[in-house]
């Protein structure tokens, strides 16, 4: 089945760092990527997402590349803020069903410090 | 424009008693999912709801059943609960025409079995 797995946290940076969270996905289709972020308390809110190889999702200065020759989608941002501590879940759907039913990893905890 | 909610925000059941979640879909959302997020865990889908039907349905017993309502409401009933089913149980909707992965998740019910 498929599967998605997220670079182990929690991940701790101080503000204005570099931030890479590492996501692998095995899939039996040809599915699309999504990247979530929890916030204390609230429920998953979209981030970004990519429907095709090669395609670049972007959203708040967060960006991911659809990379399937090594399976990869990982989340990366230039600078990151004391707002962007978060959980951040990197997801698939398979393209073939409509939205729903989408598979998560377990998640990457990031604390951003001042 | 509500977003999706749920109801209740917290729930405390002791085992083998019978627990019913509800959840309202955003404005213009036909098709309902529900997830189970354990602790720690990444969201695990339950099933899905369309034209009050269950659509697919993940690995969960058939202690987990749903309705859908004509309004595209939804209820998730658990039965004969056990010490495993506590977690966060989030509701997502979205319409049958949009793309993979165009989810809107409500903020969850935090259910606990005793």
């Amino acid at each position: 089945g498929d599967s998605v797995t997220q670079m182990e946290g929690p991940v701790t940076l101080s503000e204005e760092a570099f931030l890479t969270i590492n996501c692998t996905y095995t899939a039996t289709g040809y599915p699309s990527l999504f990247w979530y972020v929890q916030y204390p308390g609230e429920g998953l809110q979209l981030l970004l997402k990519a429907t095709k190889a090669d395609d670049k999702g972007s959203n708040k200065g967060f960006e991911a590349t659809y990379r399937k020759e090594t399976t990869s989608f990982h989340l990366e941002k230039g600078s990151v803020q004391v707002s962007d501590s978060a959980v951040y879940f990197c997801a698939l759907s398979d393209r073939s069903a409509n939205a729903g039913k989408s598979t998560f990893g377990d998640g990457t905890t990031l604390t951003v410090k001042p | 424009d509500a977003g999706v909610t749920q109801s209740p925000t917290h729930l405390i059941k002791t085992r083998g008693q019978q627990v019913t979640l509800r959840c309202s879909p955003k404005s213009g959302h036909d098709t309902v999912s529900w997830y189970q997020q354990a602790l720690g865990q990444g969201p695990q889908f339950i099933f899905q709801y369309y034209e009050e039907e269950e659509r697919q349905r993940g690995n969960f017993p058939d202690r987990f059943s749903g309705h859908q309502f004509p309004n595209y409401s939804s209820e998730l009933n658990v039965n004969a609960l056990l010490l495993g089913d506590s977690a966060l149980y989030l509701c997502a909707s979205s319409t049958l025409a949009g793309g993979p992965g165009e989810q809107y998740f409500g903020p969850g019910t935090r259910l606990t079995v005793t």
